[in-house]
């Protein structure tokens, strides 16, 4: 079945640092989706791609959907300590009825 | 508006009792979904209700029962569940059938089973 791995599973940074994170997949995907997810809260959307190259901006956030349809890139520049959480990757499949989701980058901020 | 509401936010209950998860969605979306998650896992996929009608069941218990009533509403049913079901439920919409759709989560309904 599809399945998406996501690097690294955690990271501990300082305040103020950029950080990035991938996600790769065996499969071909038309759509990738990164979420952010604090504790006992539901994932929250923060970029949504739909195009090989695709370079986009969502304040401190720029993801970028790799060429080959096979990986995505998140980075967060200068990270404050609200960044703290789960990042996931995810891709719909199945004609858009299902979302596979990546096992997260947990990232942690240290003032 | 991109929001999709979960009730209740936290809700305990026994192994014989009977109760429901609900959600609510206004953005027109036309496939609803059901969620699991476990603590520090990704989302793990229930149900999917595609033009109200159950279109995935990934196998789930029968102690597990969706209803979706109409376009914009999904329960949850729960009946004799167990410990190992304590977990955060998520509820979801997004447009179907593109290949290109949004997810949208609610905030989620912490479940823990005594």
């Amino acid at each position: 079945g599809q399945q998406l791995n996501q690097s690294p599973q955690s990271m501990f940074i300082q305040e103020g640092e950029d950080v990035s994170m991938n996600c790769t997949s065996s499969s071909i995907f038309n759509t990738w989706l990164w979420y952010k997810q604090d504790p006992g809260e539901g994932p929250v959307l923060l970029i949504a791609l739909y195009k090989a190259g695709e370079l986009t901006s969502n304040g401190r956030l720029t993801a970028q959907f790799g060429i080959t349809r096979k990986d995505s890139f998140l980075n967060i520049s200068a990270s404050i300590p609200s960044d703290v959480g789960i990042y996931f990757c995810a891709g719909p499949y199945n004609y858009g009825q299902n979302f596979v989701f990546g096992p997260g980058t947990r990232l942690s901020v240290l003032p | 508006d991109t929001e999709v509401t979960q009730t209740p936010k936290h809700l305990v209950m026994g192994m014989t009792n009977k109760k429901s998860l609900k959600c609510e969605q206004h953005m027109g979306h036309r496939a609803m979904y059901w969620y699991k998650q476990k603590a520090k896992k990704p989302p793990e996929l229930m149900f999917v209700y595609s033009y109200e009608k159950l279109s995935i069941n990934e196998s789930v218990p029968s102690r597990f029962s969706p209803e979706c009533p109409n376009s914009s509403l999904l329960n949850l049913h729960l009946h004799a569940l167990q410990p190992e079901d304590s977990a955060l439920y998520l509820c979801a919409s997004s447009h179907p059938g593109t290949g290109m759709g949004k997810l949208f989560f609610g905030s989620g309904t912490q479940l823990s089973v005594l």
